[in-house]
């Protein structure tokens, strides 16, 4: 059974730090990975998708990688704002679980000014 | 293109009642799905629907729920004889294939 982990559980940084949100899951037959944005009261953004043929995805500030072997993704982002304070979820679609997502618990991020 | 609409976004239902949660794809999405996030808890799979067909319901629970995605309208999903544990935050996905999931806004079920 495929479990997603994702630490910290939450984070404060100030306004322009650069920082890194982790994601770990356990079965590595995966066959996509989602990062998504969840503001309070609200539905999620998707961020990136990563392939399991890829190593990382860029959109912006955001960068996404993905290490199948040790079973781990990151969402790095550059200069924080904040604007970027959200909740942000990894979820992973895996091989033999049909089209289910699986996700984790997510990382509260909170942006000083 | 619109993105995954749901309505309604808030639902208030008294213990016993039934709750019909609707879902509109986004255009061309063939593939629907429903997810549950209940209070300081993560999302969870409910159901994967393809047109008029259930893929798989693994995730719902036996009794009292149901799902359906008809050739014409919208997804439902239905919560019949509710009770306060159903009150969550129901979120529908749709997608073109196995790949990139898009979420609606959720719909919030209160169930005093």
């Amino acid at each position: 059974k495929q479990e997603v982990t994702q630490i910290p559980a939450a984070l404060s940084v100030p306004e322009g730090e650069n920082l890194v949100l982790n994601c770990s899951f356990t079965d590595s037959a995966i066959y996509n990975l989602q990062w998504f944005r969840q503001d309070p009261g609200k539905g999620l953004t998707s961020l990136l998708l990563i392939q399991s043929s890829q190593r990382e995805q860029t959109s912006g500030r955001l960068n996404a990688s993905l290490d199948k072997s040790s079973g781990r993704s990151t969402l790095y982002i550059a200069a924080s704002q904040p604007g970027d304070s959200a909740t942000y979820l990894c979820a992973g679609l895996m091989e033999t679980s049909g089209s289910r997502l699986t996700f984790g618990e997510g990382t509260q991020l909170t942006v000083n000014p | 293109n619109a993105g995954v609409m749901q309505n309604p976004r808030h639902l208030v239902r008294r213990r016993g009642q039934e709750a019909r949660l609707r879902c509109s794809p986004m255009k061309g999405h063939s593939h629907v799905y429903w997810y549950r996030q209940l209070p300081e808890e993560g999302l969870k799979f409910m159901v994967y629907l393809q047109k008029e067909n259930i893929i798989d319901e693994s995730g719902m629970p036996k009794e009292r729920f149901s799902a359906e995605f008809p050739k014409e309208g919208p997804s439902i999903l239905r919560i019949q004889q509710v009770v306060r544990g159903d009150s969550a935050a129901y979120f529908c996905a749709s997608s073109i294939s196995k790949n990139e999931q898009f979420f609606g806004p959720g719909t919030r079920l209160t169930v005093l």
